[in-house]
């Protein structure tokens, strides 16, 4: 039972361009979202959050953008740059669940010259 | 300091081997927790530890054993694994359990069960 998706496993975008990544749920109960990001050998690093009171969370380069109607959340990077190649996993978590990350399937984004 | 170190990188092991995985942090965090990653998977949860006593376990065997002698320590022990669980160990520590803040991730311990 995968609650947390990522349909996409790979996506290739030019430099400068927008990535965006997709990431749906199926848990009503998550109420806070993540984004990491991972190199090969390398733990995953924390890039991004979001609450389910708000619908939108910049951070420099990044933004994450929440529907909860639609159980769906994005990751847009924009400009993309070569070192932003990795993998991406969203994760979701819910008040009361002990900090218990789930986390999605991930997307290997390579972002190309 | 704000780095979750782990050791060793790389672990070979027998199936009749006992060996042990740690895991530090000096950034004062409450919660640590370990993670089994296995290629082209994300990362699954095994144990969370807060103030330093376990608070959840998923339903991981008992040929894992965790154990968090202090704050900032976290160590795996492992006995008679199966090859089946060869895979990346990730730590991972958050400042607060009791409520929602980023956890950082160590480099993790690659293990091999032969």
């Amino acid at each position: 039972d995968q609650q947390v998706k990522q349909n996409s496993p790979s996506l290739s975008v030019q430099e400068g361009r927008i990535s965006i990544l997709n990431c749906d749920y199926t848990n009503s109960m998550f109420d806070y979202f993540l984004w990491y990001k991972k190199y090969p050998a390398e733990g995953p690093t924390f890039l991004i959050s979001i609450s389910s009171i708000k619908d939108k969370n910049e951070d420099g380069r990044f933004t994450v953008f929440l529907n909860k109607s639609a159980k769906h959340l994005s990751l847009h990077i924009v400009p993309s740059q070569p070192g932003d190649s990795a993998v991406y996993f969203c994760a979701a978590t819910f008040t009361g669940g002990g900090n218990k990350l789930t986390f999605g399937t991930g997307t290997q984004l390579k972002v190309e010259l | 300091d704000t780095e979750v170190t782990q050791t060793p990188k790389h672990l070979v092991m027998g199936m009749t081997n006992k060996k042990s995985l740690k895991c530090e942090q000096h950034m004062g965090h409450r919660a640590m927790y370990w993670y089994k990653q296995k290629a082209k998977k994300p990362p699954e949860l095994m144990f969370v530890y807060s103030y330093e006593k376990l608070s959840i376990n998923e339903s991981v065997p008992s040929r894992f054993s965790p154990e968090c002698p202090n704050s900032s320590l976290l160590n795996l022990h492992l006995h008679a694994l199966q090859p089946e669980d060869s895979a990346l160990y990730l730590c991972a520590s958050s400042q607060d359990p009791g409520s929602y803040n980023e956890q950082f991730f160590g480099p993790g311990t690659r293990l091999t069960v032969l």
